[in-house]
């Protein structure tokens, strides 16, 4: 089975400019969650969507948005890039609707912003 | 708030010895759920065990075992024998069991682990 896929794997932006990320989940997963690494901040939780809804938002500017398709695909977009944007973005997915199920990530994409 | 921390920023250990990763967290929860990833350089974060809050069971897998003590709030990782492909950063995680946030999950900071050959 194929796992969590991610789009593009690598991406240089300039400030001010705005990136769309996409995730495509584990077959028959319909939770899809995102999450933003960088050093100094560490793993931080951004959102996460289950049947085309938001069910979770974490502490980002709304600059920060997403959505998720009928399929289980997931897009993130950031609006207005700033150099702090610059970080890996994981997208995750589990199977179901389930506080215990296990999140499975992709490889991420590394957004760098000039 | 749920927290966990890793007080092990970075380890250092000889192939064949011995190590364990130390993860202390703090929820108010009665149901939680605990996770351990393994993220090698490529970035993936690696999925390696789940823990409930009711099953205190100590579980051994291969190399890898996982302690976990409510009594400590602690859900530590132990390599044994420790190869170099071990080396990567290893990341405990908390989840709530129900009510608001209980869709993510809230890292600790990680330890790197390096394996020296």
């Amino acid at each position: 089975k194929a796992g969590v896929t991610q789009t593009p794997r690598y991406l240089i932006k300039t400030r001010g400019q705005q990136v769309t990320l996409s995730c495509s989940p584990i077959s028959g997963h319909r939770s899809v969650s995102w999450y933003q690494q960088t050093p100094g901040q560490g793993l931080q939780f951004l959102f996460e969507y289950f049947s085309e809804t938001q069910r979770n938002k974490g502490n980002f500017p709304g600059r920060f948005s997403g959505r998720q398709f009928s399929n289980s695909r997931s897009e993130m977009n950031v609006s207005t890039l700033e150099l702090g944007d610059s970080a890996l973005y994981l997208c995750a997915s589990s199977l179901a609707d389930s506080h215990q199920e296990t999140q499975y990530f992709g490889p991420g994409t590394r957004l760098l912003v000039l | 708030a749920q927290k966990v921390t890793q007080a092990q920023t970075e380890i250092s250990v000889v192939e064949k010895e011995d190590v364990t990763l130390d993860c202390v967290y703090e929820t108010r929860d009665t149901t939680y759920y605990l996770f351990w990833y393994k993220q090698p350089p490529s970035g993936e974060l690696v999925f390696l065990i789940r823990r409930n809050s009711f099953d205190e069971q100590n579980e051994i897998s291969g190399r890898y075992s996982w302690n976990f003590q409510k009594s400590t709030s602690s859900f530590n990782f132990t390599i044994t024998a420790s190869q170099v492909v071990d080396s990567a950063v290893y990341f405990c995680a908390l989840r709530r069991g129900a009510g608001a946030g209980s869709y993510q999950l809230t890292f600790g900071k990680g330890t790197k682990l390096s394996v020296i050959p």
